[in-house]
């Protein structure tokens, strides 16, 4: 069945600009988590959704939101991008989010670069 | 605040060699996971562990998680360049959808 799929896979924006990236899970998955990727920081967790709702937030600022919609393709949007904000996105999905022992699939990431 | 830590950073080594990576931590966690990341692309998924002393064979791979779950290392023999990668670990950080990284190990395999 087709993977984890993320729209746009590159990205380009300044400074105080807002930004919508999209995730499509694979099929019957309905937990979407979405980390953030930096060379310094490495992946940290941003938040994870699943039917909707978000279960789980990690700390990072209120510029950044995400919402879950009933397909359960998810997007996140950053609001007033910061220099700080150029990352590699990636969305992970897996069938219910218990994260012990379930395997969380990932996608190819959204590079995003803001100038 | 759980941390992952990584060693090392960066390797470089010649098709044919034996290496082992490692992953630290002064928490306890009650799984961890091997990812490998190529260039471009998302991590994914290569084993995970969950009983303390356990070890997992994959081909050329070896994972062993510590008998006190704080630790693993991930062993490879005869590595060839299609190993290279980011090899990292995760755990779970204890609420759903959740995991937990390290910063990686960054491996080149030379012909």
């Amino acid at each position: 069945k087709a993977g984890v799929t993320q729209t746009p896979r590159y990205l380009i924006k300044t400074r105080g600009q807002q930004v919508t990236l999209s995730c499509s899970p694979i099929s019957g998955h309905r937990s979407v988590s979405w980390y953030q990727q930096t060379p310094g920081q490495g992946l940290q967790f941003l938040f994870e959704y699943f039917s909707e709702t978000q279960r789980n937030k990690g700390n990072f600022p209120g510029r950044f939101s995400g919402r879950q919609f009933s397909n359960s393709r998810s997007e996140m949007n950053v609001s007033t991008l910061e220099l700080g904000d150029s990352a590699l996105y990636l969305c992970a999905s897996s069938l219910y989010g218990t994260g012990r022992v379930e395997t969380q699939y990932f996608g190819p990431g959204t590079r995003l670069l803001v100038l | 605040t759980q941390l992952l830590e990584q060693s090392p950073q960066f390797l470089s080594i010649q098709e044919g060699e034996n290496l082992t990576v490692y992953c630290n931590s002064s928490s306890v966690f009650s799984s961890l996971q091997w990812y490998r990341q190529e260039p471009g692309e998302g991590p994914v998924l290569l084993v995970t562990v969950v009983t303390g002393g356990e070890v997992k064979k994959l081909k050329r791979l070896t994972f062993q998680f510590g008998d006190a779950r704080k630790d693993s290392s991930l062993h490879i023999t005869a590595a060839q360049p299609g190993d290279t990668g980011l090899y990292l670990c995760a755990a779970d950080g204890g609420s759903q959808g959740n995991l937990i990284f390290g910063k990686g190990t960054k491996l080149s395999v030379k012909p």
